[in-house]
């Protein structure tokens, strides 16, 4: 079966510092991988989308990156932290296109100080 | 710009009783719709699913309604459980695209 994992759980960064968050999905192969950030009020945002290693589309331009280095594997990546990157962050694969669920893991809470 | 709508922010059911999500959309080329359920500190887990060539979909306890020309869908929940009490979340992809656009969520308290 397939599963899906996030690390860390929780994260506190103070504003300026690097992040990094991963996600690796095992039981499946070249999954569509995404990021999504939770915010108050804002659902699910899609932040990045990959349909394979090295291919990464971008959905909202800001201070964040997403690689694949892997197949199974999606980095979210950021320079320097804002106050406004604080949010539960989400990492999703999914097989196919334009139908068919999402299967998420079980989320990063960031919160930046 | 939000293509997928959830104007309802929260909605109390009694247990037993029938609670009903709703969710409208913008974009006509939507053709594939999903409803999220999803607890505090977790990922979102799928409930049912329904493409637009259908106008409902049952799986057990959940019905999903679509009204193409209203632009619409609906979650039916029956009857009503104090373990469905989450955040729903609908969300809607088309043809050809590996995206999924996400509302805001409903987020759903069954009172016992």
């Amino acid at each position: 079966s397939q599963t899906i994992h996030q690390w860390p759980a929780t994260l506190v960064q103070p504003v300026g510092s690097p992040l990094s968050l991963e996600c690796t999905v095992e039981g499946t192969s070249n999954p569509n991988l995404y990021w999504y950030r939770q915010a108050a009020g804002r659902g699910l945002q899609l932040l990045f989308y990959s349909v394979g290693i090295g291919q990464i589309s971008s959905e909202v331009p800001q201070n964040l990156s997403a690689s694949r280095p892997q197949d199974r594997q999606f980095i979210l990546s950021s320079k320097k932290l804002l106050l406004s990157d604080s949010g539960f962050y989400l990492c999703a694969w999914h097989l196919g296109q334009g139908d068919g669920e999402q299967y998420f893991g079980p989320g990063t809470r960031l919160t930046v100080t | 710009d939000q293509q997928v709508k959830q104007n309802s922010p929260s909605l109390s059911v009694q247990e037993g009783r029938i609670s009903i999500l709703n969710c409208d959309y913008t974009n006509s080329m939507f053709d594939y719709f999903l409803w999220y359920k999803k607890y505090p500190a977790e990922g979102p887990t799928f409930l049912i699913s329904i493409s637009s060539i259908k106008d409902k979909n049952e799986d057990g306890r959940f019905t999903v309604f679509l009204n193409k020309s209203a632009k619409h869908l609906s979650l039916h929940i029956v009857p009503s459980q104090p373990g469905d009490s989450a955040v729903y979340f609908c969300a809607a992809s088309w043809s050809g695209t590996y995206k999924y656009i996400f509302g805001t969520g409903t987020r759903l308290k069954v009172l016992a």
